[in-house]
């Protein structure tokens, strides 16, 4: 099993310019989320999936997009990218039935925007 | 609401015990959760205590919780350099979606 994979791991971005984060997990998870994390502010929850076919929004979700076509992949987009948005994105999934909850971290994306 | 606290950071000298403290809000919360990062990575699932529990023990690992309080601590034996990272705190809350503390850092110091 490879877990929870990013793609990319570093990106650097104008302002105004678009990127798709990619988050792929083989464990059968039902939810996923994407985090950012930003130095003493922990992870910041921007949405979140309980299953295929369905988004949510997290505590800062503007300027983000999500969608979640295929159970296995959840995808992170930023449609104009701004200096703000300069962060570490973190995927995670969870849920197995009867699991404590444990939510799996991918590696991160390391994002610049310029 | 729901917030989860606990410091920035914490220096210990190597092989000493370390203490990082994390106080929470949300008295339903089934799991409480100690997750590590290390430099350059993302976060792993350090233990874990179910909230009827008082105490876990797992090798270097002592988690205690006071549900009076709503504290929870993490005590790590015998510090190595191995040990330095950033230890994040999470209660469970609704929907499968974990609240987290801002992180501690644990500097080790020789």
């Amino acid at each position: 099993n490879a877990g929870v994979t990013q793609t990319p791991k570093f990106r650097v971005l104008k302002t105004g310019q678009s990127m798709t984060l990619l988050c792929a997990q083989d464990m059968n998870h039902e939810y996923m989320y994407w985090y950012r994390q930003d130095p003493g502010m922990g992870l910041r929850l921007i949405h979140y999936s309980v299953g295929e076919g369905t988004t949510a929004k997290g505590e800062v979700p503007d300027g983000y997009n999500v969608s979640r076509l295929k159970k296995q992949n959840f995808l992170l987009g930023l449609e104009s990218a701004a200096p703000s948005q300069t962060s570490v994105y973190f995927c995670a999934s969870s849920y197995r039935l009867g699991s404590n909850n444990e939510q799996f971290f991918g590696p991160g994306t390391r994002l610049t925007v310029l | 609401g729901e917030d989860v606290e606990q410091s920035l950071f914490l220096s210990v000298r190597e092989g000493d015990s370390s203490v990082i403290n994390c106080t929470y809000t949300d008295s339903s919360s089934t799991y409480l959760y100690w997750y590590k990062q290390e430099p350059g990575a993302g976060l792993q699932l350090l233990t874990y205590i179910f909230s009827n529990m008082d105490m876990k023990q797992d090798q270097r690992l002592t988690v205690l919780l006071n549900k009076k309080d709503k504290h929870l601590s993490l005590r790590i034996a015998d510090t190595q350099t191995g040990d330095s990272a950033i230890y994040f705190c999470a209660e469970s809350g609704s929907n499968y979606q974990l609240i987290w503390g801002a992180g501690t850092k644990l500097i080790i110091k020789p």
